[in-house]
């Protein structure tokens, strides 16, 4: 049974351009949640999507935005890139909304320049 | 807002030694609580989580943790650390009853383990 899947691993990007992290939720799951996580620091909620809808979003500005698919599968775009977008970016999925059963994936590293 | 403080940025410990890892969180009621491990380069993996009852929890990898109300406090132990627990460790809560909220995380606490 695969687990939480995230693509890609790794990439760099420039001041101002966009970029696109996909995730694939763990078997069985519908729910899936972003979090961005700077270095040192503890992951931050960005937002929740449950039945191809956000339903909660934490502070992001709206140059964050995400889509999910009929799979359950789920996008997380970041539009005109600045310096501080540099995290590691994880993916949780859960079954349903309740927020006791997340299982987060391995995460994709974006580098601003 | 609920938060959640992880005093320490940094933990050394010998191999076999005793660990415990503090953390504290902000609400008005017993939120559900989690402690999650993330070892370099990795996503996070769940040790172990509370939500009522019993207040000493059993996790995997041999750790467990006390839920003090009191206290505010849900810290984590391991009474043997191995090597390998070397890594970076987080307290999460969620808020009781409310259904569709998501985890807010402690800025966590980075552990060494050395021979």
């Amino acid at each position: 049974d695969a687990g939480v899947t995230q693509s890609p691993t790794h990439l760099i990007k420039t001041r101002g351009q966009q970029v696109t992290l996909r995730c694939s939720p763990k078997s069985g799951h519908d729910t899936v949640s972003w979090y961005q996580q700077a270095l040192g620091q503890g992951p931050q909620f960005i937002f929740q999507y449950y039945e191809e809808e956000e339903r909660q979003r934490g502070n992001f500005p709206d140059r964050f935005s995400g889509h999910q698919f009929p799979n359950y599968s789920s996008e997380l775009n970041v539009n005109a890139l600045l310096l501080g977008d540099s995290a590691l970016y994880l993916c949780a999925s859960s079954p349903g909304l309740a927020p006791y059963e997340q299982y987060f994936g391995p995460g994709t590293r974006l580098t601003v320049t | 807002a609920q938060s959640v403080t992880q005093p320490d940025i940094h933990i050394t410990v010998s191999e076999g030694a005793s660990l415990e890892l503090r953390c504290n969180y902000s609400y008005g009621a017993t939120p559900y609580l989690f402690w999650y491990v993330q070892s370099p380069g990795q996503g996070l993996q769940l040790l172990l989580k509370y939500f009522s009852g019993d207040t000493l929890v059993q996790g995997i990898k041999g750790f467990e943790a006390e839920f003090k109300r009191s206290q505010s406090s849900f810290n984590l132990r391991k009474p043997s650390v191995h090597w390998s627990d070397a890594a970076e460790y987080f307290c999460a809560v969620a808020p009781f009853n409310s259904g569709n909220t998501p985890l807010v995380f402690g800025k966590g606490t980075r552990l060494s383990v050395i021979a």
